[in-house]
């Protein structure tokens, strides 16, 4: 089946280790997104890629960091950097033309204690 | 300002009520907008698109406004599995913002 898989489902950290995020889609969309969202919030974007190999910060690109090596998978790391890392992740992709919609995987809860 | 601002909520309304959300956008270039539902916990769900002209799908009317740069959703005769948040997202540059979602919730 088509699809966006995260994993995992559930993150549990320590505070001050890096943790890597995964994201892969099998739609074959040029687009890929990362969100953060709080209890009680709406989504804020980290980062995007529109294309293989590069990627532009959202609103709140500091802590984090992507890459794009290939237009399947958009990995999102969690540094030591960010400072209040506990939230649920949403990555989502697009096919990149103007009017199309973003299809999201299941999201990852990282937990930081 | 935010890119995408979105009533606060929460909505609170009986069963058959009708209830209007809007939305407004800062960038005058958008060119794609859309509703997306969120139940609890959950991924957030396409649940229409806005066309420049409005559109329906059967009890939801989406419309758009593009010289006051804001985008609207109906729901009528409310069911109680309309309880959700409703996110309005503005595609101003590929980039898919969102707003902060707006609650909703059906009694009996």
């Amino acid at each position: 089946d088509g699809g966006i898989t995260q994993s995992p489902k559930y993150l549990f950290r320590k505070e001050g280790q890096n943790v890597t995020l995964s994201c892969e889609q099998n739609l074959n969309h040029d687009a890929m997104y990362w969100y953060r969202q709080d209890p009680g919030q709406g989504l804020r974007l980290i980062y995007y890629s529109q294309i293989v190999n590069d990627f532009q910060k959202g609103d709140i690109a500091e802590g984090y960091s992507v890459s794009r090596e290939k237009k399947e998978s958009f990995p999102l790391t969690v540094t030591s950097a960010q400072k209040n890392p506990t939230a649920f992740y949403l990555c989502a992709s697009s096919t990149a033309r103007r009017y199309t919609e973003a299809f999201f995987g299941q999201g990852t809860r990282l937990t930081v204690v | 300002r935010k890119e995408v601002e979105q009533d606060p909520g929460p909505f609170n309304v009986p069963e058959g009520a009708t209830v209007a959300f809007n939305c407004t956008y800062s960038n005058s270039a958008s060119q794609s907008f859309f509703w997306y539902r969120q139940d609890c916990r959950k991924e957030p769900k396409l649940l229409m698109s806005v066309y420049s002209s409005g559109n329906e799908d059967g009890r939801f009317t989406a419309q758009l406004n593009r010289a006051s740069q804001y985008i609207s959703l109906l729901i009528r005769d409310s069911k109680l599995s309309d309880s959700a948040t409703y996110l309005c997202v503005v595609n101003p540059n590929n980039d898919m913002r969102f707003g902060a979602g707006t609650r909703l919730t059906v009694k009996p």
